[in-house]
């Protein structure tokens, strides 16, 4: 047990639902992030948040829209997804800001858009 | 060209045998260099990092940095059957603060 959680651990959705990701830590860290992991593909990193404001957004399609109301918790709202976006959704968190020090991973939600 | 490399595997080592790891990675200042395990179906853990040239220790892990060669290596010693997983690299560019990964190194320890 990391102290990062993640829900839904499972989540199967239609192209045309609307879905959101919860993550929370109870680490007291101060950056969080979320993480895409596809089969035989590298960990990809796709937002950082540090004290709530985002700091990375690695290029990531508009249909994925991050939220991050306070320092321990953090959304992720699907829409309109395609089946490639059918993936691990990790989230993780740090504690003294992005990247200074090592992260935390949650256990994932695991994704299938039909 | 990849970032971080990893020769994907899978990597088979005996029982008690030393698992040998490697990873390459592509930006020459980098300075953070961090090894994860991740169980099939579960999440990456931190098992170790390290940041100067050398070698260090933690337990049955140690990881090896050379960074004139660019690459970072983690050996396991006395492999166990339950050391059986993906083992990910990950190192800290300079360029933007980002954390990349490499593909990650499936081992297999068989009894």
């Amino acid at each position: 047990e990391t102290g990062v959680t993640q829900t839904p651990r499972h989540l199967v959705m239609g192209m045309t639902n609307k879905k959101s990701l919860k993550c929370e830590q109870h680490l007291g860290h101060n950056a969080m992030y979320w993480y895409k992991q596809s089969a035989k593909k590298p960990l990809e990193l796709m937002f950082v948040y540090s004290l709530e404001e985002r700091v990375e957004n690695n290029s990531v399609p508009s249909r994925f829209s991050p939220e991050c109301p306070n320092s321990s918790h953090l959304f992720l709202h699907l829409h309109t997804l395609q089946p490639e976006d059918s993936a691990l959704y990790l989230c993780a968190s740090s504690p003294k800001g992005w990247f200074s020090e090592t992260q935390y991973f949650g256990p994932g939600t695991r994704l299938l858009v039909l | 060209q990849k970032e971080v490399e990893q020769n994907s595997g899978p990597l088979s080592v005996p029982e008690g045998a030393i698992a040998s790891l490697n990873c390459t990675y592509s930006d020459r200042g980098s300075q953070s260099f961090f090894w994860y395990r991740q169980y099939s179906g579960k999440s990456p853990e931190l098992i170790m990092f390290i940041y100067s040239n050398g070698d260090k220790e933690d337990g049955r892990f140690t990881a090896q940095l050379n960074k004139a060669s660019q690459y970072v290596s983690l050996l396991i010693r006395d492999s166990q059957p339950s050391d059986s997983a993906t083992y990910l690299c990950a190192v800290k560019f300079p360029a933007g603060n980002k954390l990349t990964f490499g593909g990650g190194t499936r081992v297999l320890v068989k009894p």
